[in-house]
């Protein structure tokens, strides 16, 4: 069965503070992919890596970085965190078409 | 105008009915499309991809108009499991992808 895994569910964090959202697929996809989800908004892609140490802006890729130093392991860096980053985040890998997300992390910034 | 656009709904219909969305998209030089179905608090999978010839599988068929940019979506029998949000997905270029902001289903008994 396909899997992508997101470190963390629930995260509370405080502005200014680093944070590190991590995601593992274990299906060999060359593609992953950061997304945000609010309300009224759908998905919105900040980040995309087609392959390990490669990357590409997404559609809001302000406050956020990216880091892909093995082909599983994609990870999304807020380096300091505002209330406006509140939101669902959802990793997603792909090979040949199809999405496969892990279940979201939802951070919640005071 | 968005890039996708769905209605938000929510549509709320009982055991049964057959239900149809809509999701219009404006760049014209898309090729394939996609739904996806996204359950409470849960991740979107994948419901069905959609060609030019339309997509049948059971009680939902996907369907596609180019001239007038939109793609549909049809669920006959509507079962209570159905109750979700529905995403429309329309590829970019390369591997980008737009989701629209998807449209709530309530299947009521």
């Amino acid at each position: 069965d396909v899997k992508v895994t997101q470190s963390s569910r629930y995260l509370v964090k405080r502005t200014g503070e680093k944070v590190f959202l991590e995601c593992v697929q274990d299906m060999d996809h060359e593609n992953m992919f950061w997304y945000r989800q609010d309300p009224g908004l759908g998905l919105r892609l900040i980040y995309f890596s087609y392959d390990v140490k490669m990357k590409e802006k997404g559609d809001i890729p302000e406050g956020y970085s990216v880091s892909r130093e093995k082909k599983e392991r994609f990870s999304l860096i807020l380096e300091s965190a505002s209330t406006n980053q509140t939101s669902m985040y959802l990793c997603a890998s792909t090979g040949t078409g199809e999405l496969f997300f892990g279940e979201g992390s939802r951070l919640t910034v005071l | 105008r968005k890039e996708v656009e769905q209605d938000p709904g929510p549509f709320n219909v009982p055991e049964g009915a057959t239900v149809a969305f809509n999701c219009t998209y404006s760049n014209s030089a898309s090729q394939s499309f996609f739904w996806y179905r996204q359950d409470c608090r849960k991740e979107p999978k994948l419901l069905m991809s959609v060609y030019s010839s339309g997509n049948e599988d059971g009680r939902f068929t996907a369907q596609l108009n180019r001239a007038s940019q939109y793609i549909s979506l049809l669920i006959r029998d509507s079962k209570l499991s159905d109750s979700a949000t529905y995403l429309c997905v329309v590829p970019r270029g390369g591997f980008k992808t737009i989701f629209g902001a998807g449209t709530r289903l309530f299947v009521k008994a």
